[in-house]
Formats: C-alpha cells, structure tokens, sequence
C-alpha cells in the first residue's frame, strides 16, 4: 500500500523545546515538501526538496529546519526560534519536482504547551 | 498578490442541491497547472484533479465537474447532489511549471451539506 505516512498525529511542544515532525513515503517521489496551515487560511511552503541531500527554503522557513538523507524520509524540525508554531502541518510529495501532482500525509497538529 | 482566490469562505447546502465553488486565479505564463483538493474534517488533502492551461474542455467525475475559462481566469468546480459525505474544504491551487513546482492554494472553501 503506497502513501505517505505523518507522525505523530498531535504533537506539543513545551516553550523552548525542539521537536521533530515525522514523514515518510514509499512511493518512489523524488521530490517532497513540508506545508503549514493556520485556521481559515491556505497552505504556507515551508520547506522542499527536489531530490535527496537537496533542499530550499520555502516562503516561511524561518524557526525550521529540515534535512533529506534518504530519498522517502524529509523529517521537518520546529525550533525554538519559531515563536508561533500552533498549526496543521502537512507533508506532500510528488514524482519530481517540475509539472507534477502533490500527493499528501494525513498532516500533524502542533500544540503549544 | 493572491495568485489564487477563493471569494467563498463558507457555503452550506442541503442535501440534494447542487454547488458551485468559485476560484479565481492569476498568472503571466502561458503554461500552468490548475488543481483541486478535498480536506475532509481528518485533515488530509484529497488531490481530486489536475488541469493544464492547454486544455480547456470542462470535465465530468460523477458528481463532480469542473469548468476552466482561460477567459475569465477560473476554474470552477461544481457537486451535483450533493451529499453529507462532500462536507470539507477544498482547496483551489496554481503551479508554474516556470518556477518549479511551487504550489499556490487558495485560503479555502468550506462546505457543509445538511441533511
């Protein structure tokens, strides 16, 4: 069964604290990519990859950091810089990275504690 | 600039009757791609379909039906008989091919179907 897989499902994070969000896909996408949604609004690129050991900023990059070290594995981690982290994250991946859909994990609800 | 937009926040209808969700788009090249997505209350995104700026025949998925309009920049899709099920927000998107493969989403609409 090809998909991709987001965890955990929610998620807190104490002030000051680093955390990891999770995902990975087993559909042999060389490209992947890390949204964030707020209530009431669209998706937000925060970070993506056109193919392993490769990534570029999104347009709300800052306070994240990622890293792509096997090609069905993009792990997304929320540091302490971003001062409001409270959101839906969803990861997508897509065969490449030009003219193709985007296909997405089930996404990730981080709170505040 | 909003590349996509989505005029309608929130519609409701009754079961039965059919909808229509608005989305409005804007961009200078002549190659694009137009998408629509499903989120149900789960949260995950549903890909439902994807156009391209060369083909301009409307399309039919059961239910569903989308009319693209280079014309007029939209890319309207519709629900026949709606059902409880197709209560979500869907999402409108843009691609440029030029400048990868950046998505565009619109802020959303949201539909609920009474039964």
């Amino acid at each position: 069964d090809g998909g991709i897989t987001q965890s955990p499902k929610y998620l807190f994070r104490k002030e000051g604290q680093n955390v990891t969000l999770s995902c990975e896909q087993n559909l042999n996408h060389d490209a992947m990519y890390w949204y964030r949604q707020d209530p009431g609004q669209g998706l937000r690129l925060i970070y993506y990859s056109q193919i392993v050991n490769d990534f570029q900023k999104g347009d709300i990059a800052e306070g994240y950091s990622v890293s792509r070290e096997k090609k069905e594995s993009f792990p997304l981690t929320v540091t302490s810089a971003q001062k409001n982290p409270t959101a839906f994250y969803l990861c997508a991946s897509s065969t490449s990275w030009t003219k193709e859909t985007q296909y997405f994990g089930p996404g990730t609800r981080l709170l505040v504690l | 600039a909003q590349k996509v937009t989505q005029a309608q926040t929130e519609i409701s209808v009754v079961e039965k009757e059919d909808v229509t969700l608005d989305c409005v788009y804007e961009t200078r090249d002549t190659t694009y791609y137009l998408f629509w997505y499903k989120q149900p209350p789960s949260g995950e995104l549903v890909f439902l379909i994807r156009r391209n700026s060369f083909d301009e025949q409307n399309e039919i998925s059961g239910r569903y039906s989308w009319n693209f309009q280079k014309s007029t920049s939209s890319f309207n899709f519709t629900i026949t008989a709606s059902q409880v099920v197709d209560s979500a927000v869907y999402f409108c998107a843009l691609s440029e091919p030029n400048t990868g493969n950046q998505f565009y989403f619109g802020t959303g609409t949201s539909l609920t179907v009474i039964p």
